[in-house]
């Protein structure tokens, strides 16, 4: 069966620069969901969209921004890198209706050094 | 969000049944409760869900307490493979939005 797929997977990038990590739903879902996992933390909720608009917002600094394409894609920039922006990066999906459980993505390590 | 409350950690040995409680005194009646497991340096798996009946499924089984304050879910035979952080999540209404809390690490001794 299809998963959400995330690339890529490892990404390093230096302080001040900016990265784009990209999302792939699973075919046919509409609504995408981005989380930020810091080392030895648990998921925190940054974003998410729904039929290609915004439909929440959590702890999302003011340096990312995130979108999703008419494809249903999404991608996550995040600019003026930080140190601490250092982290496992996933995204899910869920299906129309919000049916049963989300399905998340192997993730994207970002190392910012 | 309404906040659940599970032990910090819990262990033990392979092939015997495992019960991860869960407290979520405060849960409202639309609130559907969810299990999610992380393997390390894996994305969050979806284990189960339920609204007020127990539910069954390949991977665990789920066990609601009648006036729905409290869950507990189990995993009939633990393996190596189960060994992860535990999370029980509660969601409800319009929002849909999963909110992580502290799971339970749950070690599973051979």
């Amino acid at each position: 069966a299809a998963g959400v797929i995330q690339s890529p997977r490892h990404l390093i990038k230096e302080k001040r620069e900016t990265a784009t990590l990209k999302c792939y739903p699973i075919p046919r879902h509409d609504t995408v969901y981005w989380y930020q996992q810091g080392p030895g933390q648990d998921p925190q909720f940054l974003i998410s969209f729904y039929e290609k608009m915004q439909s929440d917002k959590g702890s999302i600094p003011d340096r990312f921004s995130a979108q999703q394409f008419s494809d249903y894609h999404s991608e996550l920039n995040m600019s003026s890198l930080e140190l601490g922006d250092s982290a496992l990066y996933f995204c899910a999906s869920i299906p129309p209706g919000n049916l049963g459980g989300y399905t998340f993505g192997s993730g994207t390590r970002l190392t910012v050094v | 969000d309404a906040k659940t409350t599970q032990p910090n950690s819990m262990e033990s040995n392979e092939e015997e049944p495992v019960h991860l409680p869960c407290n979520h005194s405060t849960i409202s009646g639309t609130d559907y409760i969810h299990w999610y497991r992380q393997l390390p340096s894996q994305g969050p798996e979806y284990v189960i869900h339920g609204l007020t009946s127990n539910v069954n499924n390949r991977m665990a089984s789920l066990a609601i307490a009648e006036d729905r304050k409290s869950s507990t879910l189990i995993l009939h035979r633990a393996t190596l493979r189960d060994a992860a952080v535990y999370y029980c999540i509660l969601i409800g209404g319009s929002n849909y939005k999963l909110t992580f809390g502290k799971g339970t690490l749950l070690t599973v001794n051979p």
